[in-house]
């Protein structure tokens, strides 16, 4: 099956840099790449997707880029704000199944 | 719209006992995905159920179960509790189809002594 590797699992940015959060996946079926983010006590939220036509996303300050050829997909958040702080899943689907990562601590120091 | 709920909320049973947990999809989604989360392993997929039938599979024993009705609401059940089933149990709705979003419920913590 789908196997997700998110690299760092910490990250610690001061607030207004850049956090970048990195995913490889092993199934080159995948077709489908969210990300979600999960806040303490609450539930996964989902942040942004991209869909394996399109190379990369933008939704304000959060991206995504995908490159198929190496099986890797990336979150970029720019300018970052303490509400940021959260932890961070990325996503591989295929077949209606989505397989996580173990997700990545990200801290905002401000 | 309604989001995705479960119920119940927490629940706290002892090694041996059985569980039934339950999700509500939101109106109009056919698909419902159950997923354990523990600190370190992230989510892992349990199974998935579209239309009444499970479509997938994940890795666990058979002591973890479930089904769905014909109004989408789906169950979980766990036989035979091990401390080792603690855990975030998280549901999530979605269409059904290819690359549909999955929205998440609150989930379930339970908690096994």
């Amino acid at each position: 099956g789908e196997n997700v590797e998110q690299h760092p699992s910490t990250l610690s940015v001061q607030e207004g840099d850049s956090a970048v959060i990195k995913c490889t996946y092993s199934d080159s079926a995948s077709n489908y790449f969210p990300w979600y983010k999960q806040e303490l006590g609450k539930r996964p939220q989902l942040i942004i997707d991209i869909r394996s036509n399109v190379g990369e996303k933008k939704d304000q300050r959060i991206a995504v880029t995908l490159n198929k050829t190496a099986k890797h997909f990336s979150l970029h958040i720019t300018e970052t704000q303490p509400e940021d702080s959260a932890v961070y899943f990325c996503a591989a689907s295929g077949n209606n199944r989505l397989a996580f990562g173990k997700g990545n601590q990200v801290v905002v120091i401000p | 719209k309604a989001g995705v709920t479960q119920t119940p909320r927490y629940l706290i049973k002892t090694r041996g006992q059985q569980v039934t947990l339950s999700c509500s999809p939101i109106s109009g989604h056919r698909s419902v995905s159950w997923y354990q989360q523990t600190p370190g392993q992230g989510l892992q997929f349990l199974f998935e159920y579209f239309s009444e039938t499970q479509r997938n599979k994940g890795n666990f024993p058979g002591r973890f179960s479930g089904r769905q009705f014909s109004n989408s609401r789906s169950e979980m059940n766990v036989s035979t509790l091990e401390l080792g089933d603690s855990a975030l149990y998280l549901c999530a709705s979605s269409l059904g189809f290819e690359k549909d979003t999955q929205y998440f419920g609150p989930g379930t913590r339970l908690t096994v002594l």
